[in-house]
């Protein structure tokens, strides 16, 4: 069976530190992949999405970047963090086909800028 | 532009009782809808997904349903329990918009012992 793994589950970090929170995937090959961020009394917001290694779609303009240096593993970056970075950070696979296709969790980062 | 909105956004009901939550969106031009929970401080779990060629989907003590011409997805929970108390998101997958699913804001629901 399919499972994802997010850490870390909690981050405080500095503003102007740099982040790194990984994502990987087990029991599938060539995943869709989605980094998502959900804001304090906002829904979820689509960061980036990837179809393949290396291959990284930006949702919108921020200071964050993503990559995917290996098939089922999805990185989200930056060199230099921001207090609006703050929010709760999930990553996703889709799995299914057509119509059927579904999106599936991993359990969140809690990111915390101060 | 392509958006979900939830309404109510939050909701408290007394243990027992059967209940609805609604979804809206504004693009009729869907793959699908899918319904989930998130507990406090945790990761999003599928409840329900219901394809743009169906109407309704169950699953136990949950009904979710499909309006796509009006724009419109229930969710129905009944004999409501204290272990449903959760944020539920709608979530729809839009044709032609960008990957990925766009969400509502959601709804926190309490189930009161």
């Amino acid at each position: 069976s399919q499972t994802i793994h997010q850490w870390p589950a909690t981050l405080v970090q500095p503003v102007g530190s740099p982040l790194s929170l990984e994502c990987t995937v087990e029991g599938t090959s060539n995943p869709n992949l989605y980094w998502y961020r959900q804001a304090a009394g906002r829904g979820l917001q689509l960061l980036f999405y990837s179809v393949g290694i290396g291959q990284i779609s930006s949702e919108v303009p921020q200071n964050l970047s993503a990559s995917r240096p290996q098939d089922r593993q999805f990185i989200l970056s930056s060199k230099k963090l921001l207090l609006s970075d703050s929010g709760f950070y999930l990553c996703a696979w889709r799995g299914g086909f057509g119509t059927n296709e579904k999106l599936f969790f991993g359990s969140g980062t809690q990111l915390s800028v101060l | 532009k392509q958006e979900v909105t939830q309404i109510p956004a939050a909701l408290s009901v007394p243990e027992g009782e059967n209940l609805v939550l609604n979804c809206s969106f504004t693009d009729s031009a869907i793959y699908n809808l899918q319904w989930f929970r998130q507990d406090p401080g945790k990761g999003l779990t599928s409840l329900l997904l219901i394809q743009s060629s169906q109407r309704e989907q169950t699953s136990g003590r949950l009904n979710a349903s499909l309006d796509k011409s009006s724009g419109r997805s229930t969710l129905y929970i009944a004999a409501s329990q204290p272990g449903d108390s959760a944020t539920y998101l709608c979530a729809v997958r839009f044709e032609g918009g960008a990957d990925g699913l766009t969400f509502g804001k959601g709804t926190h629901l309490i189930i009161q012992p």
